[in-house]
């Protein structure tokens, strides 16, 4: 089936670093997203991962990814009050066009 | 350049109606997809169009329906609208709806059925 978890909150200090987790079902999935969405938005593309790798760095961002135990995990390091948001993790299994299956969203709060 | 953008922002209807949300893809993007967001939720896939074809349908009933037009934008028809379409409506266009094309997100549409 598909399904996406995610843990529903995160509250860190700013200049700790953040871990979001994320597990997905689809082995198929090609390409696993983070986007953002900040209160009152759409969607914000943070990063995202081939299935073929098992770490990308973008500057503060970090993702990981564990293909056999299917989990994903999103590293913001230095987090900023300006990085409250809720967090997506998203999975593009591969025989689905482009359709994108969400998890339900993890809230960071950070705390100055 | 603009980004995708959607029309109206916001929506009230009351049960049973029917509403038309209306979304602009990014230009030279030829795919356009809906989802749906119930608040508290991530989003659900609702259709993908590309070059006025559907190409992907969700788990939605036959109330729901698009459309994509020649200059590649979309509308979304909710038909005998429950308490439970209130959500906000998201668009998001690719160039062309493959899995290697990023997909871009518009601001949405909040729509509340009384």
């Amino acid at each position: 089936g598909e399904d996406v978890e995610q843990s529903l909150f995160l509250s860190v200090r700013e200049g700790d670093s953040s871990v979001i987790n994320c597990t997905y079902t689809d082995s198929s999935s090609t390409y696993l997203y983070w986007y953002k969405q900040e209160p009152g938005a759409g969607l914000q593309l943070l990063t995202y991962i081939f299935s073929n790798m098992d770490m990308k760095q973008d500057q503060r961002l970090t993702v990981l990814l564990n293909k056999k135990d299917k989990h994903l995990s999103l590293r913001i390091a230095d987090t900023q009050t300006g990085d409250s948001a809720i967090y997506f993790c998203a999975e593009l299994p591969y025989n689905q066009g482009g359709k994108l299956i969400f998890g339900q969203g993890t809230e960071l709060s950070v705390k100055p | 350049d603009a980004g995708v953008t959607q029309s109206p922002t916001h929506l009230i209807k009351t049960r049973g109606q029917q509403v038309t949300l209306r979304c602009s893809p990014i230009s030279g993007h030829k795919s356009v997809s809906w989802y749906q967001q119930v608040l508290g939720q991530g989003p659900q896939f609702i259709f993908q169009y590309y070059e006025k074809e559907e190409r992907g349908r969700g788990n939605f009933p036959d109330r729901f329906s698009a459309r994509q037009f020649p200059n590649y934008s979309s509308e979304l028809n909710v038909n005998a609208l429950l308490l439970g379409d209130s959500a906000l409506y998201l668009c998001a266009s690719s160039l062309e709806g493959t899995i290697s094309d990023e997909q871009f997100f518009g601001p949405g549409t909040r729509l509340t059925v009384l």
